[in-house]
């Protein structure tokens, strides 16, 4: 049973126009991530939260932002996609113990940008 | 600064061979580190991890090792499988306030038959 769970799986949206990806957990972690990833390319974080904490990426642009009402939901809000916006997008989750920080993922969100 | 990369970008190997994947990194007070491979459409699965105080560290046909002297990781994947075709990416976690991992290039395995 998928743990992280993204949706939807694609999303077309137009040129400027907001659009709000989902992302839920069934783990009960604490940190929950937000990562941009594009073609032939490794994943980018662009945020996370730490329970409440919201921790932006100095390189994520204002264009990109994140709620987390629960524990269990956290969105990716993209106020005005640029054609530079089509990625794939990756949320994970973790719970921190010590040094280990395993992330677990979700399929992703692939958008398109028209 | 703190990087990740990867040598090779492509790796083709014949099934049943075993397969190494490398990777560099810079950040010298990284003190953990992971090995995630990522199918086509699919998000990362993790598949190995290994903390800074050991250099080798063995899971079901997978082995990494570390050499914190080169910062140098490796992921040897034994008797290769038509499954195991996807990319690969190591991680390293570093602590700059927030605790976060920095990924790798990448390296895409190729399964010949």
């Amino acid at each position: 049973d998928a743990m992280v769970i993204q949706n939807p799986r694609y999303q077309v949206t137009q040129f400027g126009k907001p659009v709000t990806l989902s992302c839920s957990q069934t783990l009960n972690h604490n940190v929950m991530y937000w990562y941009q990833q594009k073609s032939s390319q490794a994943p980018k974080l662009l945020f996370h939260y730490y329970d409440k904490d919201f921790n932006n990426e100095a390189d994520t642009p204002d264009n990109f932002q994140s709620r987390r009402p629960n524990t269990s939901f956290c969105f990716l809000d993209i106020r005005s996609p640029g054609l530079g916006d089509a990625a794939m997008y990756l949320c994970a989750t973790s719970r921190r113990t010590g040094a280990k920080n395993i992330q677990y993922f979700g399929a992703g969100t692939r958008l398109s940008v028209l | 600064g703190e990087s990740v990369g990867l040598h090779l970008p492509t790796l083709s190997v014949q099934e049943g061979d075993n397969s190494i994947i490398n990777c560099a990194y810079s950040n010298s007070a990284s003190d953990y580190f992971i090995w995630y491979k990522q199918e086509s459409g699919k998000g990362p699965q993790f598949i190995i991890d290994i903390r800074s105080n050991m250099d080798k560290r063995q899971g079901q046909r997978v082995t990494v090792l570390l050499n914190k002297t080169v910062k140098h990781l490796s992921l040897q994947i034994a008797a290769t499988q038509p499954g195991d075709s996807a990319v690969y990416f190591c991680a390293e976690n570093i602590r700059q306030g927030a605790q976060k991992l920095v990924f790798g290039q990448g390296t895409r395995l190729t399964i010949n038959p």
